[in-house]
């Protein structure tokens, strides 16, 4: 299996556009989880989902973000307007059986709103 | 509310130098403690799940400990390239959420 994959690895846009991640985890695993990394804030859960429903939303900042998991294999999250506070490095994991279990991140998506 | 703290937050050694991490926590029913490895770039790498006081991992260099209160994350003997920064994280409640602590920033030099 080729781990978890996100892209892009890199998004640089304009405050006030919207931005879109995407994420494919690895196939059986039934956790899917978003996570945002500062380094003030170090690695903060956003939102979590199992077998393609969201159980847990409660890190999403604001209104703004907003994440999808329409299939076992494919999951957004998306933030509209995006402001500069939102400049981080975004990482997708998934996991089998849920947190008490290892979880594979993806590389990231090093986003900067400028 | 749940917290991590990792300390040092930055650590160098010369290589063969033995070291520990820490990763104290402030949580209400721990059901795990997890440690993870990042390398500039890249996601963090699972290492280890301690479940109990008392509980020893080991993986080459690497032995992970807990107690009641903490974790340590012992280095026998580095090498260059166990330079990376270690997470800690820890799963409470009923929820599968890891919180995270802000890591140690590990570099070995020769």
């Amino acid at each position: 299996d080729a781990g978890v994959i996100q892209s892009p690895r890199h998004e640089v846009t304009e405050m006030g556009q919207e931005v879109t991640l995407r994420c494919k985890p690895i196939s059986g695993h039934d956790y899917l989880f978003w996570y945002r990394q500062t380094m003030m804030r170090g690695l903060e859960l956003l939102i979590y989902f199992n077998n393609n429903v969201p159980i847990d939303d409660s890190g999403m900042p604001e209104d703004r973000f907003s994440a999808k998991m329409p299939n076992a294999s494919f999951s957004t999250l998306k933030i509209q307007p995006s402001e500069p506070r939102d400049s981080a490095v975004y990482f997708c994991a998934s996991s089998f059986g849920g947190a008490l279990l290892e979880a594979f991140f993806g590389q990231g998506t090093r986003l900067t709103v400028v | 509310e749940d917290q991590v703290t990792q300390s040092p937050e930055a650590l160098r050694l010369q290589e063969g130098e033995s070291s520990s991490l820490n990763c104290s926590y402030t949580v209400s029913g721990l059901r795990g403690l997890f440690w993870y490895r990042q390398d500039p770039g890249k996601g963090p790498e699972f290492l280890f799940t301690l479940y109990s006081a008392g509980e020893e991992k080991e993986k080459e260099r690497l032995k992970a400990t807990l107690t009641k209160k903490e974790s340590f994350l012992h280095i026998t003997a580095p090498k260059p390239e166990d330079s990376a920064t270690y997470l800690c994280a820890v799963n409470t409640g009923t929820a599968s959420k890891l919180t995270f602590g802000t890591g140690t920033r590990l570099q070995v030099t020769l």
